[in-house]
């Protein structure tokens, strides 16, 4: 059972635009949503995360947004650049401190320079 | 961040054969640390997770003799895969969780490539 849905699949974007990555999630107990960047070939670095009691939270060109009532999570990437290219994960899980982590499908990012 | 390191970053074995995979943490001691299975192109998703000095949690499905999780002290965690088959090959990444900083966020290593032909 797929409990954190990601989308798209897959996003090519300009340089210079805004990449967005969508996620859903059903589990009401979740209470940590980080994003994770990951290049081919290595581990999963983490970008930024959120907790339910704030609605959006910024660092650098990196910004999530949060609708608790929707049980939504997104990341936008602004002024995209070619070395953003990689794949992104959405992630959810029960407890503050981040671990044991449900992972969304994965979204690979293209910006094209 | 925390550094959490894996050994080796890649690895061959034929089939029926044992490997081994190290997870260190290299500046924090890490009370938990957990083990992520990636198929190409696919997301990760959790085989289990070890507490120091007991015995791991197996999500549903992992075969507990097939893995074998060791948890043997603060810094380092083992997988081993015993009796290798083709279908085992896949990307495997820890990560380790320490409780001596502020967040407990838990830290990723950089993955070991397990190829079994």
């Amino acid at each position: 059972q797929q409990q954190v849905k990601q989308s798209p699949q897959s996003l090519i974007v300009q340089k210079g635009g805004i990449s967005i990555i969508n996620c859903a999630y059903e589990n009401t107990a979740f209470d940590y949503f980080p994003w994770y960047q990951q290049f081919p070939g290595k581990g999963p670095a983490l970008l930024i995360a959120i907790r339910p009691d704030v609605s959006e939270k910024k660092e650098g060109r990196f910004t999530i947004s949060f609708n608790k009532s929707a049980k939504q999570f997104s990341l936008h990437i602004m002024d995209s650049q070619p070395g953003d290219s990689a794949t992104y994960f959405c992630a959810a899980s029960p407890e503050t401190s981040g671990s044991r982590l449900t992972f969304g499908e994965g979204t690979q990012l293209t910006v094209n320079p | 961040g925390a550094v959490v390191s894996q050994h080796p970053s890649w690895v061959i074995c034929k089939s029926g054969t044992s490997v081994k995979i190290e997870c260190r943490s290299l500046d924090f001691q890490a009370t938990t640390m957990f083990w992520y299975r990636q198929f190409p192109k696919q997301s990760l998703m959790l085989m289990a997770t070890s507490n120091e000095g007991s015995k791991a949690t197996y999500e549903q499905g992992v075969e507990k003799d097939k893995f074998l999780i060791n948890h043997a002290s603060l810094t380092l965690s083992t997988l081993t895969v015993t009796s290798a088959h083709p279908e085992d090959s896949s990307f495997y990444i820890c990560s380790a969780r320490t409780t001596n900083r502020g967040n407990t966020e838990a830290f990723f290593g950089q993955g070991t490539r397990l190829t079994v032909v």
